[in-house]
């Protein structure tokens, strides 16, 4: 069965830096990738996707994430971060034929002055 | 932008009693999902739904948990006798085709007490 990991739980950056949310899957082949945020109170937004194809991915809000395959990780980046992005953020693998999504465990993003 | 749409945002109900969750799928999607999240965990998969009939469920859909597409629009969860246990925030999902991704509607708090 396929598992993520996300390692960091909480990520502190300064506005206007650059960010960069690492995710880790494990599964045998090529997986479906996605990153979805997730606002206080708030549902999951879907922020981009990986299918196939090209692996530098972008999302919006300013959001890519790139899939590497030797790897076997899909991070997130953003290359100036917004107090608005403050947020917890889910990285989750759907295989091909999927029925489901397995989520990470998430990485809340706090967003400092 | 089309969206999922989940009532009540809260509910509160007494253990043992029964609770139906709704959900609003977008209009043109065919697949339909339950996940929860447990406060401070990760999103799960409950049950996924096509075609009229569940097509995958996760050992946390038991006996107690049951879903229904009761007319063209509506998709719900009914737990049946609810357990301290149960209390989590529900997420309702769709998607349109193969390939595509899912899209989540803000969640319904399930507060047993």
């Amino acid at each position: 069965a396929q598992s993520v990991t996300q390692p960091d739980i909480h990520i502190t950056v300064s506005e206007g830096a650059s960010l960069e949310l690492r995710c880790n899957y494990s599964y045998g082949a090529t997986p479906y990738l996605f990153w979805y945020v997730q606002s206080p109170g708030q549902g999951l937004q879907l922020l981009l996707k990986y299918f196939s194809g090209d692996t530098l991915v972008q999302g919006i809000k300013g959001f890519e994430a790139e899939f590497k395959r030797s790897q076997s990780s899909f991070n997130l980046r953003k290359p100036s971060v917004h107090w608005s992005d403050a947020a917890e953020y889910f990285c989750a693998v759907g295989v091909p034929g999927y029925s489901t999504l397995t989520f990470g465990k998430g990485t809340m993003l706090l967003v400092s002055p | 932008e089309p969206e999922v749409t989940q009532t009540p945002s809260h509910q509160v109900t007494q253990m043992g009693q029964e609770v139906i969750l709704r959900c609003v799928p977008i209009s043109n999607h065919l697949y339909f999902y339950w996940y929860r999240q447990i406060l401070g965990q990760k999103v799960e998969f409950l049950v996924s739904f096509y075609n009229n009939e569940i097509s995958e469920k996760s050992e946390i859909f038991d006996d107690q948990f049951s879903v229904e597409r009761p007319d063209g629009s509506n998709f719900t969860l009914k737990i049946r006798s609810t357990k301290l246990e149960d209390s989590a925030m529900y997420f309702c999902a769709s998607r349109s085709f193969e390939n595509q991704p899912q899209h989540f509607g803000d969640g319904t708090r399930l507060s047993i007490l």
